[in-house]
C-alpha cells in the first residue's frame, strides 16, 4: 500500500514554455501533498506543502507565481512550471502523507532546452 | 525552525559488515524520525521511521535508535548486501509540523 505515481517520469522542453507534473496517490487519499526540487548530489528542499481544497503554501525563496500548485482532489496533485527557462532543470519529487507519513512519488527529470 | 545535521556525508562498507548513520537535530520538540532510501534516478523510499515515545525500533537488517536528551538518532544496518547501495537520507518533525527536515544525506556503498 501507500502507492505515489507521478506523469511524466521525465520532459524536455523549451525555454519559456509551461509544463505540468502530476502527482497521484493511487490507493489512498492524501489532504495533504508535497513537492520538492532536487539537485543531483543534493538533498531534498521542499517547494510547497499542499492542502486539498486550499491555497498551497510555498517555503521562503520559491516564487508562487512561476510554480503553481493545484490540489483539486485527495488523489492528485499538479505542479506547473511556468515559463521555464533552463534553470529550472531538475529532478521534481511529490510526496503524499497517509497517516502522518509521507510517501514519495517515483520523480520527474526535467530539461529545460 | 529545525534543522537535521546528518553524518558522514559518505560511507563505504565490506558486504556482510555493519553501517551506522547518524543524525542531530535541533528542535526538543521534533517527535517523528523517518528514514529514506533512494536509489540513483529513483525517488526516496521510507525504510523506517520511529517516533519519539520509543527508543528503538528493528525491521529485520534495519534498526533505529533515538536519543531524546541528545537530540540525536541513528540508522544501523546489518549484514550489509550490495543492494543496500544507495543514498540515505535521515529526517524530523516538529509536533504539529506538517513538513519533514531533512539531513544532507549519506551516500552509502557496500564493496564485495
Amino acid at each position: 500500500g501507500a502507492v505515489v505515481s507521478q506523469h511524466p517520469s521525465w520532459v524536455i522542453c523549451k525555454s519559456g514554455t509551461s509544463v505540468k507534473i502530476e502527482c497521484r496517490s493511487l490507493d489512498f487519499q492524501a489532504t495533504t501533498m508535497f513537492w520538492y526540487r532536487q539537485f543531483p548530489k543534493q538533498s531534498l528542499m521542499l517547494m510547497a506543502t499542499s492542502n486539498e481544497g486550499s491555497k498551497a503554501t510555498y517555503e521562503q525563496g520559491v516564487e508562487k507565481d512561476k510554480f503553481l500548485i493545484n490540489h483539486a482532489s485527495l488523489t492528485l496533485s499538479t505542479l506547473t512550471v511556468t515559463s521555464a527557462h533552463p534553470e529550472d532543470s531538475s529532478f521534481y519529487i511529490c510526496s503524499a502523507d497517509r497517516t502522518d507519513t509521507q510517501y514519495f512519488g517515483p520523480g520527474t527529470r526535467l530539461t529545460v532546452l | 525552525g529545525e534543522n537535521v545535521e546528518q553524518h558522514p556525508s559518505t560511507l563505504s562498507v565490506q558486504e556482510g559488515d555493519s553501517a551506522v548513520i547518524k543524525c542531530t537535530y535541533s528542535d526538543s520538540a521534533s517527535n517523528y524520525f523517518p528514514w529514506y532510501k533512494q536509489e540513483l534516478g529513483k525517488g526516496p523510499q521510507l525504510i523506517i521511521d520511529i517516533r519519539s515515545n520509543v527508543g528503538e525500533k528493528k525491521d529485520q537488517r534495519i534498526a533505529v535508535t533515538l536519543n531524546k536528551t541528545a537530540k540525536h538518532f541513528s540508522l544501523h544496518i546489518t549484514e550489509t548486501q550490495p543492494e543496500d547501495s544507495a543514498v540515505y537520507f535521515c529526517a524530523a518533525r516538529s509536533q504539529g509540523a506538517q513538513k519533514l527536515v531533512f539531513g544532507q544525506g549519506t551516500r552509502l556503498t557496500i564493496n564485495p
